[in-house]
């Protein structure tokens, strides 16, 4: 399956400690979304990034989240002291090249749960 | 800026027709259609990037208008299967992709 793939499928973590989740994107995909979705609600965006880049970042968070793609590897979302309100669905997504023209391919998600 | 999507839930029974619309204030590049499961990834659907445009997924089909301002999701003879939320995905420009809050939609026996 050369899907995305994202690990871990769910992560548990204490109030204060530091959550980080992996996305490999569709091999030969350079460029890569993270979305949190809380329980039944939307899709939110957080980051856009390319290779080495991060193109937007408009949907994340100032304090305590974070997001890189290194030109090796897979991207990592890193939330720095969790917080019970950081429970969520995090999805990442991958495409071949910039933009919304292009179908973009989703993983199947990382749930965090924060007790 | 996120498209707007209406209506918010859906109950049909198996057989019906339902109409799911994402809307904009401004023109959109394209607009993305999937389809999410509980507890599972979205889905593509399909994508239109023309004004004017409508495709087609299996008896699932979409418009864009001519405006680029509106998109609708037919979903005909709906099947249990189709059951699920529906979530529109806009990009402004080239590069972001923004989602509607979804729609979700329920069809029954």
């Amino acid at each position: 399956n050369a899907g995305v793939m994202q690990n871990p499928r769910h992560l548990v973590r204490r109030r204060g400690q530091e959550a980080r989740l992996r996305c490999s994107p569709v091999k030969g995909h350079s460029h890569v979304y993270w979305y949190r979705q809380l329980p039944e609600e939307g899709l939110k965006f957080m980051v856009y990034l390319q290779k080495e880049n991060i193109i937007d970042e408009s949907g994340m968070p100032k304090e305590r989240f974070s997001a890189e793609f290194p030109k090796e590897g897979p991207s990592i979302l890193r939330i720095q002291q969790v917080v019970r309100g950081d429970s969520a669905a995090y999805f990442c997504a991958s495409s071949p090249v910039a933009g919304s023209g292009n179908t973009i391919y989703f993983g199947e998600g990382s749930w965090l749960t924060v007790v | 800026q996120q498209p707007v999507q209406s209506p918010q839930a859906v109950i049909l029974r198996e057989g019906e027709d339902a109409v799911i619309n994402c809307s904009s204030s401004k023109a959109l590049y394209s607009v993305h259609w999937y389809r999410q499961k509980h507890g599972e990834a979205p889905v593509f659907l399909m994508i239109l990037l023309k004004g004017g445009e409508q495709m087609r997924h299996e008896k699932i089909s979409a418009s864009f208008n001519e405006k680029k301002q509106q998109s609708s999701l037919y979903l005909t003879a709906s099947q249990l299967s189709y059951s699920g939320t529906y979530f529109c995905g806009t990009g402004y420009n080239n590069n972001d992709m923004r989602f509607g809050a979804g729609t979700r939609l329920t069809v029954k026996p």
